[in-house]
């Protein structure tokens, strides 16, 4: 059974880099059907896509989002990664992480698994 | 970017009587494949979203034949036909024609 948990810091100075990791458990992440992603939501408030990966390593980040992101993939521990530099109180949310496949050769799907997802919250 | 314009807001529905929820987007998510790349996903409380359609019409595995997903090209529905008292939670719908991603605001299904 496929299974996604981020790790990391509950807690990040501003201006520091909030850095996670999502473990995946019961699937390759090196699978040719799925980019694993990063979603957010802060409290009360709507997701937010954060950006993608591809087990090749190729990206697609949120513009909004672009300059202060890197998602990165290690296929040898089967996780990947995501850091986000310069934190503000804005950056703090439930980040979560999960799967989908869109805009290639391959047949379109949605965020079928997602992580319990972790709280980060920015503060000195 | 395209921006997902959900309503209503807040949709509070007696048990058994129907519901639906509107999501429009500012540009088609029609794809070069014939399919609309539009999904809906539920967020109960305290949980992670979960998929209940996909390509606009498709059920997920394991959804109840009472969420149905209609529309094409920027205007979407999502229906239930007899809501239950495990419908409440947030109904976001989200496009994934292109990146980036987006989602709508959100509408918070209630019992009354």
């Amino acid at each position: 059974q496929l299974q996604l948990q981020e790790s990391g810091p509950g807690l990040v100075k501003p201006s520091e880099t909030l850095s996670l990791t999502c473990s995946v458990s019961g699937d390759s992440i090196s699978s040719s059907s799925y980019y694993w992603a990063w979603i957010r939501q802060p409290p009360g408030k709507g997701l937010e896509w954060i950006g993608n990966i591809y087990y090749t390593g190729k990206t697609y980040y949120n513009p909004s989002l672009q300059s202060r992101v890197i998602v990165s993939v290690d296929t040898s521990k089967n996780h990947f990664s995501l850091k986000l530099s310069s934190v503000t109180a804005a950056d703090t949310a439930v980040y979560y992480c999960a799967r989908h496949y869109a805009w290639g050769s391959g047949s379109y799907r949605p965020f079928d698994s997602w992580g319990q997802g972790t709280l980060v919250s920015v503060s000195s | 970017d395209i921006v997902m314009t959900q309503s209503p807001l807040s949709l509070p529905v007696t048990p058994g009587e129907p519901a639906s929820i509107s999501c429009r987007s500012s540009q088609s998510l029609l794809y070069s494949n014939g399919e609309n790349y539009l999904d809906w996903y539920v967020q109960k409380a305290g949980q992670s979203p979960q998929v209940l359609i996909y390509l606009g019409s498709y059920r997920a595995s394991g959804v109840p034949d009472r969420f149905s997903g209609s529309g094409s090209g920027t205007d979407f529905t999502l229906k239930i036909s007899r809501v239950e008292a495990e419908d409440v939670g947030v109904y976001y719908c989200m496009q994934g024609r292109q990146p980036p991603i987006t989602f709508g605001q959100g509408t918070r299904l209630e019992i009354k």
